[in-house]
């Protein structure tokens, strides 16, 4: 099956800071979304993008789909964005997610 | 805007209890999902369903699960005999309101503990 790989595995900033998430794929996809999960455990989309580039906000995300890859930007960072991301991707034909390990984000004041 | 949402937030157990988990997906979505995490670790796919039957499972989805959409709005998973290591924040997802492959939406979860 399709592995998915996210970088790095955590991350400590400072408020303010930038910073790039990455999500590595073995394989072609017919879908890709990013998460955060948030400190109550709930799972809050940010982006449906499986290839392309998409803003919403502080936040943007770019997915390579020939490359077998996709980034999360996160620009002037805010405590409120610690959480862990998710990147899952969809390369079947009955639409089930495979999620990566995530990549676990501290913003300190 | 719409949401898929989850009853009871929470549930505790005895360890071999039945329980279901209920599930009300986005109105328009025809593909449902359960996906489990285990605490701290990643969000795993459990089983999907489409057109009132299981489309795909997992290894993790055994003969102790079960899943049903016993009316038009509402989709449970059960576990018919719960074990310690079933203890996990369950998701129920939803997508496919234009067709395969289109966003999945989750609901806030299910935390199980099983005592």
């Amino acid at each position: 099956g399709i592995q998915v790989e996210q970088s790095p595995p955590d991350l400590i900033l400072q408020e303010g800071a930038n910073s790039t998430l990455r999500c590595n794929f073995s394989d072609s996809v017919n879908n890709l979304q990013w998460f955060h999960q948030n400190p109550w455990g709930q799972l809050i989309n940010l982006f449906y993008i499986p290839s392309g580039t998409k803003q919403n906000g502080r936040l943007s995300a770019t997915t390579v789909a020939t490359e077998r890859y996709s980034l999360l930007y996160i620009s002037s960072s805010q405590t409120t964005d610690s959480g862990v991301y998710f990147c899952a991707v969809n390369g079947g034909s009955q639409g089930n997610l495979i999620f990566g390990k995530g990549t676990k984000l501290s913003v300190k004041p | 805007e719409p949401e898929v949402t989850q009853t009871p937030s929470h549930q505790v157990t005895q360890m071999g209890q039945e329980v279901i988990l209920r599930c009300v997906p986005i109105s328009n979505h025809l593909y449902f999902y359960w996906y489990r995490q285990i605490l701290g670790q990643k969000v795993e796919f459990l089983v999907s369903f489409y057109n009132n039957e299981i489309s795909e499972k997992s290894e993790i989805f055994d003969d102790q699960f079960s899943v049903e959409r016993p009316d038009g709005s509402n989709f449970t998973l059960k576990i018919r005999s719960t074990k310690l290591e079933d203890s996990a924040m369950y998701f129920c997802a939803s997508s496919g309101g234009r067709g395969l492959n289109t966003e999945a939406f989750f609901g806030q979860g299910t935390r199980l503990t099983v005592v």
